[in-house]
């Protein structure tokens, strides 16, 4: 069974660079099938994606953000990160990792989520 | 970009009563488009994915049904764990970006 852990600070100062890894467990991230994203809900709001990569190292970001996002895959050691940078108390959000098949549309197996406080 | 606009922004039903839930997009999805129920303190379900198959292991109750930009998902005969928000979702060919709804609440009456 496919699992996907976040890790990463739960509290980041603003102006400062937040950061986040997610470890997928139960199948391969070079898989050729998949993009992996990164989704985020503000407290009591929808849902907001951030940004996806394939195991080549492709990115995709969400155009508002897109200036201040990175995000990266490391295949040996099957995980993907993200950074995002100059946060505000805007950024505060539940963040999450997904899997998206290449050939669909459905984000079908996610991370629990991960809470991010940006206060300094 | 393509927006889409799910009504009504609160759904109150009682169990054992049929949920009716609508997502437009702003512009054709063709069937490329999916459903997601979501839980307080929980991460997003996958329940329905190209408008009308249900992800595996979901209950025969939900149904998604349209095409092009109107969309529905029902749930024939309210369980008492339904009442949580729904999200639809599309993804656009390329490349490829993810946009949800605002989401629906669905409520116990």
């Amino acid at each position: 069974q496919l699992q996907l852990q976040e890790s990463g600070p739960g509290l980041v100062k603003p102006s400062e660079t937040l950061s986040l890894t997610c470890t997928v467990s139960g199948g391969s991230i070079s898989s050729s099938s998949y993009y992996w994203g990164w989704i985020r809900q503000p407290p009591g709001k929808g849902l907001e994606w951030i940004g996806s990569i394939y195991y080549s190292g492709s990115t995709y970001y969400n155009p508002s953000l897109k200036s201040r996002v990175t995000i990266s895959v490391d295949t040996s050691k099957n995980q993907f990160s993200l950074k995002l940078s100059s946060v505000t108390a805007a950024d505060t959000a539940v963040y999450y990792c997904a899997r998206g098949p290449k050939a669909g549309t459905p984000l079908d197996y996610w991370g629990q989520g991960t809470l991010v406080t940006v206060s300094s | 970009e393509i927006v889409l606009t799910q009504s009504p922004a609160t759904l109150s039903l009682s169990p054992g009563e049929r949920a009716t839930l609508s997502c437009r997009a702003s512009q054709s999805v063709s069937s490329y488009l999916a459903w997601y129920q979501q839980k307080p303190g929980q991460a997003p379900r996958l329940l329905i994915y190209d408008a009308s198959n249900r992800a595996t292991g979901i209950p025969a109750r939900f149904s998604g049904s349209g095409s092009g930009t109107d969309f529905t998902l029902t749930i024939s005969s309210l369980e008492p764990e339904d009442f949580a928000v729904y999200y639809c979702q599309q993804r656009s060919n390329w490349p490829p970006e993810y946009t949800f709804g605002q989401g629906t609440k669905l409520e116990i009456k």
